[in-house]
């Protein structure tokens, strides 16, 4: 089974710490994704990876920064975080295939800026 | 930019009924794919359809597609108590060397025992 894994599952930060939220997968995929959930929102692509050191903005990648170092890791980097930053967090991954990916997701990650 | 957008909102059914939820989408895809969240989890995938297909089903799940009207639906037939999740569409509009998924907002079902 494909495993993606966030490392944190629940995290309290204050205003301007700087956040790491770390990801994991299992499955060799070449694509990997951070989106984030909020009521009434839906999802909201914040980046996405397909490559190893490669990252394109997603809709909404204002605040935040990637870093992909490893194939298999992708990090969703809050630099000062805000408390309009609280949210759910979810990671993403899905192979390379031109069409027709099935993309697999973390638990989620839940931050809370206060 | 979201891309697809479900209908209802949120659904209300007893256990046993059926459960029709639909999305609609702007511009052309290469596939719709449905998945369903538990609450407070991860998203997993249902089903996908590709943009050459009219219908396809997977055990009690039941999806179509009308391109020409770009919309598509999701049936759950004999709807179990389980089923009781978020569901979200999702447009796949593949252009380039990669691909990515544009969510709805989502679909709440509730099955009431």
């Amino acid at each position: 089974d494909v495993k993606v894994t966030q490392s944190s599952r629940y995290l309290v930060k204050r205003t301007g710490e700087k956040v790491f939220l770390e990801c994991v997968q299992d499955m060799d995929h070449e694509n990997m994704f951070w989106y984030r959930q909020d009521p009434g929102l839906g999802l909201r692509l914040i980046y996405f990876s397909y490559d190893v050191k490669m990252k394109e903005k997603g809709d909404i990648p204002e605040g935040y920064s990637v870093s992909r170092e490893k194939k298999e890791r992708f990090s969703l980097i809050l630099e000062s975080a805000s408390t309009n930053q609280t949210s759910m967090y979810l990671c993403a991954s899905s192979p390379w295939i031109n069409s027709g990916n099935t993309i697999y997701f973390g638990e989620g990650s839940w931050l809370t800026v206060v | 930019s979201q891309q697809g957008e479900e209908d209802p909102q949120a659904l209300s059914i007893q256990e046993g009924e059926n459960a029709t939820m639909n999305c609609s989408y702007k511009t052309s895809i290469n596939n719709l794919q449905w998945y369903r969240q538990n609450s407070g989890r991860g998203l997993v995938h249902l089903i996908l359809i590709r943009s050459n297909e009219r219908e396809k089903h997977s055990g009690r799940l039941r999806v179509t597609l009308d391109t020409s009207k770009k919309s598509s639906s999701l049936l759950i037939t004999a709807s179990r108590a389980a089923d009781t999740a978020s569901y979200f569409c999702a447009t796949d509009s593949y252009t380039g060397a990669n691909s990515k998924l544009t969510f709805g907002k989502g679909i709440t079902l509730s099955v009431r025992p």
